[in-house]
Protein backbone atom coordinates (compact mmCIF):
# COMPACT_ATOMS: atom_id res chain seq x y z
CA UNK A 1 0.00 0.00 0.00
CA UNK A 2 1.77 3.43 -1.47
CA UNK A 3 -0.78 5.69 -0.39
CA UNK A 4 -1.43 7.14 -3.44
CA UNK A 5 -4.74 6.92 -4.21
CA UNK A 6 -6.07 7.40 -8.01
CA UNK A 7 -9.77 8.02 -9.07
CA UNK A 8 -11.82 7.32 -10.82
CA UNK A 9 -9.66 3.45 -12.19
CA UNK A 10 -11.55 3.16 -15.54
CA UNK A 11 -13.28 5.51 -17.42
CA UNK A 12 -14.35 5.40 -21.34
CA UNK A 13 -14.59 8.84 -23.44
CA UNK A 14 -15.36 10.34 -26.83
CA UNK A 15 -12.46 11.65 -28.98
CA UNK A 16 -12.78 15.58 -28.72
CA UNK A 17 -14.54 15.60 -24.47
CA UNK A 18 -12.36 16.42 -22.17
CA UNK A 19 -11.71 14.42 -18.62
CA UNK A 20 -10.52 15.17 -15.06
CA UNK A 21 -8.40 12.34 -13.32
CA UNK A 22 -7.69 12.61 -9.40
CA UNK A 23 -4.85 12.04 -7.17
CA UNK A 24 -4.47 12.02 -3.11
CA UNK A 25 -0.92 11.61 -2.30
CA UNK A 26 0.89 10.15 0.31
CA UNK A 27 0.58 11.72 3.55
CA UNK A 28 3.06 14.71 3.77
CA UNK A 29 4.76 14.04 0.26
CA UNK A 30 4.54 17.75 -1.18
CA UNK A 31 5.49 16.89 -5.08
CA UNK A 32 3.09 14.84 -7.35
CA UNK A 33 4.32 13.90 -10.77
CA UNK A 34 2.19 12.26 -13.56
CA UNK A 35 3.11 9.44 -16.04
CA UNK A 36 1.38 8.60 -18.70
CA UNK A 37 1.49 4.53 -19.63
CA UNK A 38 0.42 2.88 -22.90
CA UNK A 39 -0.09 -0.65 -22.94
CA UNK A 40 3.36 -2.73 -23.29
CA UNK A 41 5.46 0.61 -22.76
CA UNK A 42 7.02 2.35 -19.80
CA UNK A 43 5.88 5.08 -17.99
CA UNK A 44 6.39 8.54 -19.59
CA UNK A 45 7.02 11.75 -17.71
CA UNK A 46 3.55 14.30 -17.92
CA UNK A 47 4.71 17.23 -15.21
CA UNK A 48 5.13 17.88 -11.66
CA UNK A 49 4.04 19.88 -9.07
CA UNK A 50 5.22 21.30 -6.45
CA UNK A 51 3.89 23.81 -3.66
CA UNK A 52 1.06 24.05 -6.15
CA UNK A 53 3.12 25.29 -9.54
CA UNK A 54 4.18 23.13 -12.41
CA UNK A 55 8.17 22.65 -12.14
CA UNK A 56 8.68 20.38 -14.35
CA UNK A 57 7.14 18.77 -17.79
CA UNK A 58 7.74 16.32 -20.12
CA UNK A 59 6.92 16.47 -24.26
CA UNK A 60 3.31 16.62 -23.82
CA UNK A 61 1.12 19.17 -25.24
CA UNK A 62 -0.65 22.32 -23.38
CA UNK A 63 -4.07 20.87 -23.56
CA UNK A 64 -2.35 18.18 -20.97
CA UNK A 65 -2.50 20.14 -17.72
CA UNK A 66 -2.89 20.25 -13.66
CA UNK A 67 -3.67 21.59 -10.45
CA UNK A 68 -2.25 20.75 -7.40
CA UNK A 69 -4.17 21.83 -3.78
CA UNK A 70 -2.75 22.99 -0.86
CA UNK A 71 -3.33 19.61 0.65
CA UNK A 72 -1.28 18.14 -2.25
CA UNK A 73 -3.89 16.49 -4.05
CA UNK A 74 -3.78 17.03 -7.44
CA UNK A 75 -5.37 16.89 -10.45
CA UNK A 76 -4.95 15.41 -14.40
CA UNK A 77 -6.78 17.57 -17.20
CA UNK A 78 -6.93 16.27 -20.45
CA UNK A 79 -8.79 18.47 -23.45
CA UNK A 80 -9.72 17.73 -27.14
CA UNK A 81 -8.99 13.71 -26.52
CA UNK A 82 -7.19 11.87 -28.83
CA UNK A 83 -7.61 8.09 -29.54
CA UNK A 84 -4.26 8.19 -28.64
CA UNK A 85 -4.36 9.09 -25.18
CA UNK A 86 -5.71 6.13 -24.27
CA UNK A 87 -3.84 4.86 -21.43
CA UNK A 88 -2.88 4.06 -17.65
CA UNK A 89 -2.72 7.05 -15.70
CA UNK A 90 -0.42 6.95 -12.81
CA UNK A 91 0.31 10.01 -10.03
CA UNK A 92 3.41 9.71 -8.39
CA UNK A 93 4.28 11.06 -5.44
CA UNK A 94 7.01 12.15 -2.80
CA UNK A 95 8.97 14.53 -0.67
CA UNK A 96 10.84 17.36 -2.88
CA UNK A 97 14.30 16.24 -3.13
CA UNK A 98 12.89 12.63 -1.57
CA UNK A 99 14.36 9.32 -3.10
CA UNK A 100 11.45 7.35 -2.67
CA UNK A 101 8.64 7.91 -5.26
CA UNK A 102 5.68 6.04 -5.05
CA UNK A 103 2.77 5.62 -7.50
CA UNK A 104 -1.13 5.02 -7.19
CA UNK A 105 -2.91 2.12 -9.07
CA UNK A 106 -3.28 4.51 -11.68
CA UNK A 107 -6.74 5.51 -13.43
CA UNK A 108 -7.11 3.81 -17.07
CA UNK A 109 -8.62 6.13 -19.49
CA UNK A 110 -10.36 4.58 -23.50
CA UNK A 111 -11.13 7.34 -26.01
CA UNK A 112 -13.40 6.14 -28.35
CA UNK B 1 15.53 9.45 -28.14
CA UNK B 2 15.53 6.40 -25.08
CA UNK B 3 17.17 7.20 -22.23
CA UNK B 4 17.06 4.79 -20.50
CA UNK B 5 17.84 1.02 -22.39
CA UNK B 6 16.80 -1.84 -20.74
CA UNK B 7 17.26 -5.57 -21.99
CA UNK B 8 15.93 -8.45 -22.54
CA UNK B 9 12.58 -7.43 -23.38
CA UNK B 10 11.21 -10.93 -22.23
CA UNK B 11 12.55 -13.55 -19.99
CA UNK B 12 12.00 -16.81 -19.10
CA UNK B 13 13.39 -18.11 -15.76
CA UNK B 14 13.04 -21.33 -14.00
CA UNK B 15 11.79 -21.78 -9.97
CA UNK B 16 14.84 -21.16 -8.25
CA UNK B 17 17.49 -20.26 -10.71
CA UNK B 18 18.54 -16.19 -11.46
CA UNK B 19 16.60 -13.56 -12.70
CA UNK B 20 18.72 -10.96 -14.12
CA UNK B 21 17.20 -7.99 -16.22
CA UNK B 22 20.03 -4.89 -17.32
CA UNK B 23 19.43 -1.25 -18.41
CA UNK B 24 22.08 1.36 -19.75
CA UNK B 25 21.47 5.23 -19.25
CA UNK B 26 23.79 8.14 -20.74
CA UNK B 27 22.89 11.39 -18.79
CA UNK B 28 25.20 11.45 -16.25
CA UNK B 29 22.79 13.54 -14.18
CA UNK B 30 20.63 11.05 -13.27
CA UNK B 31 20.79 10.32 -9.54
CA UNK B 32 18.57 7.66 -8.49
CA UNK B 33 17.80 4.46 -9.73
CA UNK B 34 14.83 2.97 -8.58
CA UNK B 35 13.09 -0.75 -10.10
CA UNK B 36 9.93 -0.94 -10.15
CA UNK B 37 7.59 -4.13 -10.02
CA UNK B 38 4.17 -3.86 -11.85
CA UNK B 39 1.57 -6.71 -11.88
CA UNK B 40 -1.20 -6.71 -14.61
CA UNK B 41 -3.61 -3.69 -13.89
CA UNK B 42 -1.45 -2.24 -11.12
CA UNK B 43 0.22 0.36 -10.82
CA UNK B 44 4.45 0.05 -10.54
CA UNK B 45 5.54 -0.63 -7.09
CA UNK B 46 8.57 0.35 -5.94
CA UNK B 47 11.26 -2.63 -5.05
CA UNK B 48 14.33 -1.69 -4.69
CA UNK B 49 16.60 1.30 -5.51
CA UNK B 50 20.35 2.53 -5.56
CA UNK B 51 22.33 5.78 -5.31
CA UNK B 52 25.26 6.44 -7.91
CA UNK B 53 27.97 6.08 -5.25
CA UNK B 54 27.26 2.43 -4.49
CA UNK B 55 28.28 -0.48 -6.33
CA UNK B 56 25.56 -2.95 -5.02
CA UNK B 57 22.42 -2.88 -2.79
CA UNK B 58 20.74 -6.25 -1.64
CA UNK B 59 17.54 -6.66 -0.19
CA UNK B 60 16.38 -10.31 0.95
CA UNK B 61 16.53 -11.61 -2.73
CA UNK B 62 16.80 -8.65 -4.58
CA UNK B 63 20.32 -7.04 -5.48
CA UNK B 64 21.17 -4.24 -7.47
CA UNK B 65 24.38 -4.12 -9.01
CA UNK B 66 25.85 -0.63 -10.48
CA UNK B 67 28.78 0.40 -12.96
CA UNK B 68 29.11 3.72 -12.65
CA UNK B 69 31.51 4.20 -15.39
CA UNK B 70 29.77 2.05 -17.48
CA UNK B 71 26.93 3.70 -16.56
CA UNK B 72 25.33 0.33 -16.28
CA UNK B 73 23.08 -1.08 -13.64
CA UNK B 74 21.17 -4.49 -13.20
CA UNK B 75 18.87 -6.13 -11.12
CA UNK B 76 19.00 -9.55 -9.63
CA UNK B 77 16.56 -12.00 -8.35
CA UNK B 78 18.03 -15.01 -6.94
CA UNK B 79 15.70 -18.06 -6.59
CA UNK B 80 13.28 -16.79 -8.34
CA UNK B 81 9.88 -17.85 -7.65
CA UNK B 82 6.57 -17.90 -10.00
CA UNK B 83 5.09 -14.83 -7.78
CA UNK B 84 7.68 -13.01 -9.35
CA UNK B 85 6.07 -13.07 -12.55
CA UNK B 86 5.43 -9.40 -13.42
CA UNK B 87 6.77 -6.56 -15.99
CA UNK B 88 9.91 -4.88 -14.16
CA UNK B 89 11.34 -1.12 -15.15
CA UNK B 90 14.43 0.24 -14.37
CA UNK B 91 14.51 3.96 -14.08
CA UNK B 92 16.45 7.32 -13.93
CA UNK B 93 16.12 10.26 -12.07
CA UNK B 94 16.32 13.88 -12.92
CA UNK B 95 15.11 17.23 -12.46
CA UNK B 96 13.62 17.00 -9.35
CA UNK B 97 11.48 13.84 -8.72
CA UNK B 98 11.13 12.81 -12.64
CA UNK B 99 11.74 9.57 -13.91
CA UNK B 100 13.06 8.69 -17.17
CA UNK B 101 11.54 4.54 -17.51
CA UNK B 102 13.28 1.69 -19.21
CA UNK B 103 10.94 -0.33 -21.91
CA UNK B 104 10.13 -3.45 -19.29
CA UNK B 105 11.04 -6.67 -18.98
CA UNK B 106 8.07 -8.99 -18.79
CA UNK B 107 9.55 -12.05 -16.67
CA UNK B 108 7.83 -15.43 -16.31
CA UNK B 109 9.09 -17.71 -13.92
CA UNK B 110 8.03 -20.98 -14.73
CA UNK B 111 7.05 -23.84 -11.71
Amino acid sequence: ETGVTQSPTHLIKTRGQQVTLRCSSQSGHNTVSWYQQALGQGPQFIFQYYREEENGRGNFPPRFSGLQFPNYSSELNVNALELDDSALYLCASSLAGGNTIYFGEGSWLTVV
Amino acid sequence: QQQVKQSPQSLIVQKGGISIINCAYENTAFDYFPWYQQFPGKGPALLIAIRPDVSEKKEGRFTISFNKSAKQFSLHIMDSQPGDSATYFCAAREDGNKLVFGAGTILRVKS
